[in-house]
């Protein structure tokens, strides 16, 4: 069984330029979610979804973040503009079904923000 | 905003010896989750406990759950260097979408 796919692995951009993460979810996974993971700390949700429609994006910057998932399978996030704090890991991971099932996680994207 | 707190945020042990790993949380829980991270990679589940579960084994892992104290422990048996990773507690809240909750996890070193 392929696992969840992330790209790119490593991305440095400037301040204020955008960028785009992809991932591509365990075939038949409904539940996908994007998480920040601040060095030292533990990932953070940003969005979750279920299926194409968003279930919990509370703690996701909507001012300079968007994410969706295409057709429920698919999701790019994208930050527009970025800023120094949003150096981190992106983890993308899938679920059966929400909390209640375990995640698999995607390797993550490194983005670094100069 | 996180909701598990880990205790200790770091450990270093040898290899053969045990490592406990505690967690403690803030409100009702569906289930309780653990998983590892080793450097410079995503994570990966170890093992889920049902809020109605007080012990889970899984190999070398042991996990309880005391959902009076709102804590649980992971304990690895006979560790080995390749356990070396950080490991972190997630809580599903009750009642809501399921959305996990990671503490800040404890970095766990094995020497050999």
């Amino acid at each position: 069984e392929a696992g969840v796919a992330q790209s790119p692995r490593y991305k440095i951009i400037e301040k204020r330029q955008s960028v785009a993460f992809w991932c591509n979810p365990i075939s038949g996974h409904a539940t996908l979610y994007w998480y920040q993971q601040i060095l030292g700390q533990g990932p953070k949700l940003l969005i979750q979804f279920q299926n194409n429609g968003v279930v919990d994006d509370s703690q996701l910057p909507k001012d300079r973040f968007s994410a969706e998932r295409l057709k429920g399978v698919d999701s790019t996030l994208k930050i527009q503009p970025a800023k120094l704090e949003d150096s981190a890991v992106y983890l993308c991971a899938s679920s059966l079904g929400g909390g209640f099932f375990e995640q698999y996680f995607g390797p993550g994207t490194r983005l670094t923000v100069t | 905003s996180q909701q598990g707190e880990e205790d200790p945020q770091a450990l270093s042990i040898q290899e053969g010896e045990n490592a406990t790993m505690n967690c403690s949380y803030k409100t009702s829980i569906n289930n309780l989750q653990w998983y590892r991270q080793n450097s410079g990679r995503g994570l990966v589940h170890l093992i889920l406990i049902r809020s109605n579960e007080r012990e889970k084994h899984s190999g070398r892992l042991r996990v309880t759950l005391d959902t009076s104290k709102k804590s649980s422990s992971l304990l690895i048996t006979a560790s080995r260097a390749a356990d070396t990773a950080s490991y972190f507690c997630a809580t599903a809240e009750s009642g809501n979408t399921g959305k996990l909750i990671f503490g800040q996890g404890t970095t766990l070193q094995v020497k050999p």
